[in-house]
């Protein structure tokens, strides 16, 4: 079965920084494409950034990119979303997600609430 | 990196059919055979229902269908249930981006 757990999300003030990790289990990591999809409050799912699975090639969002890096470390089975600068918009549940265009499995989601 | 189109809510009778469109571009939907929908439950994650156009993954009810005509995707719900109700959302890979739609609220009557 396939497993994806969130952790790292809180309250943090504008411009500051938080790093979101993804625990994968039950599948075959190192070859599968990866992404972070994020849903504000009350609205729709928003893609944030996709990584391919050897971790070559990385792909972000206009509006976090410069900002929000994707990253992975296949030997931990890990998926992680580093988050700086971040703003009053960036606010929602993160879901960690398997597949890079197709997206088959997803985790329970992480809150990350950017205010003052 | 426009959000693709969705109509904001649909609804039907138990038993009746309902087809929830999804509009794009050339540039994705109409453009790749990576478009797929999810179901949403209030407080829980998407589960996809639809990929690459009208595949459906193990443990869908064969009453979830898609199809593409053009830019436009449509998932359709045959037969509703009480427990089709839910938000839908359409998505498609666009080069290096990917969209989602704004979402659409399936109401059973």
């Amino acid at each position: 079965e396939v497993q994806l757990v969130e952790s790292g999300g809180g309250l943090v003030q504008p411009g500051g920084s938080l790093r979101l990790s993804c625990k994968a289990s039950g599948f075959t990591f190192s070859s599968s494409w990866m992404t972070w999809v994020r849903q504000a409050p009350g609205k729709g799912l928003d893609w944030v950034a996709t990584i391919k699975p050897d971790g070559s090639e990385t792909y972000h969002v206009d509006s976090v990119r410069g900002r929000f890096t994707i990253s992975r470390d296949n030997a931990d089975s890990s998926l992680y979303l580093q988050m700086d600068s971040l703003r009053a918009e960036d606010t929602g549940i993160y879901y960690c997600v398997k597949g890079g265009a197709n997206f088959a499995s997803w985790g329970h989601g992480i809150l990350v609430a950017v205010s003052s | 990196q426009s959000a693709l189109t969705q109509p904001p809510s649909a609804s039907g009778s138990p038993g009746q059919s309902v087809t929830i469109s999804c509009t794009g571009s050339s540039s994705d939907v109409g453009g790749n055979d990576y478009v797929s929908w999810y179901q949403q439950y209030p407080g829980k994650a998407p589960k996809l229902m639809i990929y690459e156009v009208n595949k459906r993954p193990s443990g869908v009810p064969a009453r979830f269908s898609g199809s593409r005509s053009g830019n436009t995707a449509s998932l359709t719900v045959s037969g509703l249930q009480a427990e089709d109700e839910a938000d839908y959302y359409c998505s498609a890979y666009a080069g290096s981006n990917r969209l989602f739609g704004g979402g659409t609220t399936l109401t059973v009557l």
